[in-house]
């Protein structure tokens, strides 16, 4: 099955810096990549997601590139804010062909100091 | 938050007792599954269901079962709790249009 790492596992950056989290994946199959935010005691929510015929995505201060040849993708965030404080996660699933479910990395928790 | 509502959002139990949580939906998708999130695992697949009576497991499906008589509940059961199973559970539904994962409230569970 498909595995998904994630890096950092923690980050800290100051307002205003960006931040950059970082997966791979090991299914060549896989064709869709969200990215879900987790502020604390709170539900993961989609935040942006990209598939795998785009090489990159952008959403306001947030961006999503991929590579399909290495396998792995980012999150970049820009003129990053305290409300960006939480805890990210990606995933990967192979969209469009038969039963599927995503598989996620295991999280980076940003901290954005004021 | 698509109409997903998990029960109970709190629950202690003991070792060897068995426990059920219920994903309600009312939005009529097809699609849902149970998470379940510890800390430095991120989020892992117990089960999943492509409608009633139709489910699948996950990586982490031992100790747990699941059943979908109707299409708006999704259950999962501890058939006999262990402390290992501590965890906040997690409900979502996907719609069929697209991948979107949406996530209902979470049910923190505590085994002792």
């Amino acid at each position: 099955g498909e595995n998904v790492e994630q890096h950092p596992s923690t980050l800290s950056v100051q307002e205003g810096d960006s931040a950059v989290i970082k997966c791979t994946y090991s299914d060549s199959a896989s064709n869709y990549f969200p990215w879900y935010k987790q502020e604390l005691g709170k539900r993961p929510q989609l935040i942006i997601d990209i598939r795998s015929n785009v090489g990159e995505k952008k959403d306001q201060r947030i961006a999503v590139t991929l590579n399909k040849t290495a396998k792995h993708f980012s999150l970049h965030i820009t003129e990053t804010q305290p409300e960006d404080s939480a805890v990210y996660f990606c995933a990967a699933s192979r969209y469009g062909t038969g039963r599927r479910a995503l598989t996620f990395g295991s999280g980076t928790r940003l901290q954005v100091q004021p | 938050d698509a109409g997903i509502t998990q029960s109970p959002r709190h629950k202690v139990t003991e070792t060897g007792t068995p426990v059920t949580l219920r994903c309600h939906q009312t939005e009529n998708h097809r699609y849902m599954y149970w998470y379940r999130q510890d800390p430095g695992h991120g989020l892992r697949l117990i089960h999943y269901s492509y409608g009633v009576k139709d489910t699948d497991k996950g990586e982490v499906s031992d100790g747990y079962s699941v059943s979908r008589s109707k299409t708006e509940d999704f259950l999962l059961t501890l058939e006999s709790a262990t402390s290992s199973q501590t965890s906040v559970y997690f409900c979502a539904i996907r719609e069929a249009t697209n991948e979107k994962l949406f996530f209902g409230s979470g049910t923190q569970l505590s085994v002792l």
